[in-house]
């Protein structure tokens, strides 16, 4: 069964500050996808970013970007130029590409605050 | 385009009663997934449907189930309702044929038993 742990349960930057959200992941599969999601305090998740297993180049999204690391099982995720609306919980997330798995694994978020 | 809408946003019911939330999907989205969000578990799989058909299961009792109709609207029942039932059910649909395909999520339906 697929694992998925954020170590860091809070954090907090000043605004316009760089951080850096962590994730682990435990799998035996090659091939999956992997997903950071923001959930700020309206609820509703909405996707950051996403990364192939199989892309050594990382993701980027404007002013966020990931660092995979394969053989590692890591995730991370770095917002630059952090903005008060990025104040949100993050979620680590996997999907296993077998044919027709649809389920996500989330890690347990980090609740991430920008202060002014 | 509209987005998931899940319905109601909140919902209070009593121990042993029964509940149905149900979710609409983005047009076009075949696939829809049921999530359950509680502090202490953080975010669980509950199953997911695909043309109708329970396509994925996570490890829920069987007092959880659901059922997706033609339009692909999905609806989630949870009977003789239990105090640990609470908690915030997210709906998510995505195209479905490959996995990789992005989920969208609703805002869930919050569901506190009494």
């Amino acid at each position: 069964a697929q694992t998925v742990t954020q170590s860091q349960p809070e954090m907090s930057v000043q605004e316009a500050e760089t951080v850096t959200l962590s994730c682990t992941y435990d799998t035996s599969e090659n091939n999956y996808y992997l997903f950071w999601y923001k959930q700020p305090p309206s609820r509703q998740m909405i996707l950051v970013i996403r990364q192939e297993a199989y892309k050594q180049q990382n993701a980027t999204e404007n002013r966020f970007s990931v660092n995979f690391q394969k053989a590692a099982k890591s995730f991370s995720l770095k917002i630059s130029d952090s903005q008060l609306g990025d104040t949100a919980m993050y979620f680590c997330a996997f999907i296993s590409l077998i044919q027709g798995a649809q389920k996500l694994v989330f890690g347990q978020g980090t609740r991430l605050t920008i202060n002014p | 385009k509209a987005g998931v809408t899940q319905t109601p946003r909140y919902l209070i019911k009593t121990r042993g009663q029964q509940v149905t939330l149900s979710c609409s999907p983005i047009s076009g989205h075949r696939s829809v997934s049921w999530y359950q969000q509680t502090p202490g578990q953080g975010l669980q799989f509950l199953f997911e449907y695909f043309s109708e058909t329970q396509r994925n299961k996570g490890n829920f009792p069987g007092r959880f189930s659901g059922r997706q109709f033609s339009n692909s609207r999905s609806e989630m029942n949870v009977s003789t309702l239990e105090l640990g039932d609470s908690a915030l059910y997210l709906c998510a649909s995505s195209l479905g044929q490959a996995s990789n395909q992005p989920q969208h999520f609703g805002d869930g339906t919050r569901l506190s038993i009494l």
